[in-house]
């Protein structure tokens, strides 16, 4: 298992401002997801982050938008730019089950952004 | 274009009850699929994982069925407690690429 925490937990923003959510693994861990939960809608994937190369994103999501760091193997950022009231939501991060490869996702506790 | 589908509408149910939640999918042939429980304010906890060569996959109350011809899961939770309330969602396997996609969720709750 893996326990993962984010920061910050919550957040109100101003239109056109940008911010950072920061991602903790306790374990070292090869990809890191990022998704987004709007209310009432499913989870999806932002973009996958691998050490040592660049994101790489789902359609419909750039990289100008959500920038993405994974500076080493247990952390990431994703950052959401000049941001607009559609981005309000709830992003997460996640990785998956190292013990032999079932798919099975950890997640943290999500950032719950409202976007003003 | 592929498709996931769990019911929309909150299931109520009495506790003690059996809990059954559909996830319903089109133009997939998944490996396997998963359900995770979330609950308000909290990322997704992984529950069950049941590959494309099973029919059914049991973990103490909780059932999982998977009928690749129907293309259809079934999420049982028996003698269920109030405690068992919250979102619950079904995810599948891209099979090519590797990445979870997911339902958007059914709200369970279950009343004493």
């Amino acid at each position: 298992s893996a326990v993962i925490s984010q920061k910050p937990s919550r957040d109100i923003c101003q239109r056109g401002t940008s911010l950072t959510i920061q991602c903790q693994v306790d374990s070292q861990v090869t990809m890191m997801f990022w998704y987004r939960q709007q209310p009432g809608q499913s989870l999806t994937l932002i973009a996958t982050a691998n050490q040592g190369s660049e994101a790489t994103y789902e359609s419909g999501f750039v990289i100008d938008k959500f920038p993405i760091s994974r500076p080493n193997l247990t952390f990431s950022t994703l950052t959401v730019s000049n941001m607009s009231p559609e981005d309000s939501s709830i992003y997460l991060c996640s990785v998956e089950d190292g013990a032999g490869y079932t798919g099975e996702l950890f997640f943290g506790e999500g950032s719950r952004l409202t976007v003003l | 274009s592929q498709k996931i589908e769990q019911n929309s509408e909150a299931l109520n149910i009495q506790e003690g009850k059996t809990a059954t939640l559909t996830c319903n999918y089109t133009n997939y042939s998944p490996a396997y699929l998963q359900w995770y429980r979330q609950d308000p304010g909290r990322g997704p906890v992984f529950l069950l994982l049941i590959r494309e060569n099973e029919k059914e996959k049991r973990k103490e109350r909780l059932k999982v069925t998977f009928d690749t011809t129907l293309k259809q899961s079934l999420f049982h939770i028996t003698a269920s407690q109030p405690a068992d309330s919250a979102t619950y969602l079904c995810a599948l396997d891209g099979r090519y690429g590797n990445k979870l996609v997911f339902g958007a969720g059914t709200i369970l709750r279950v009343k004493s």
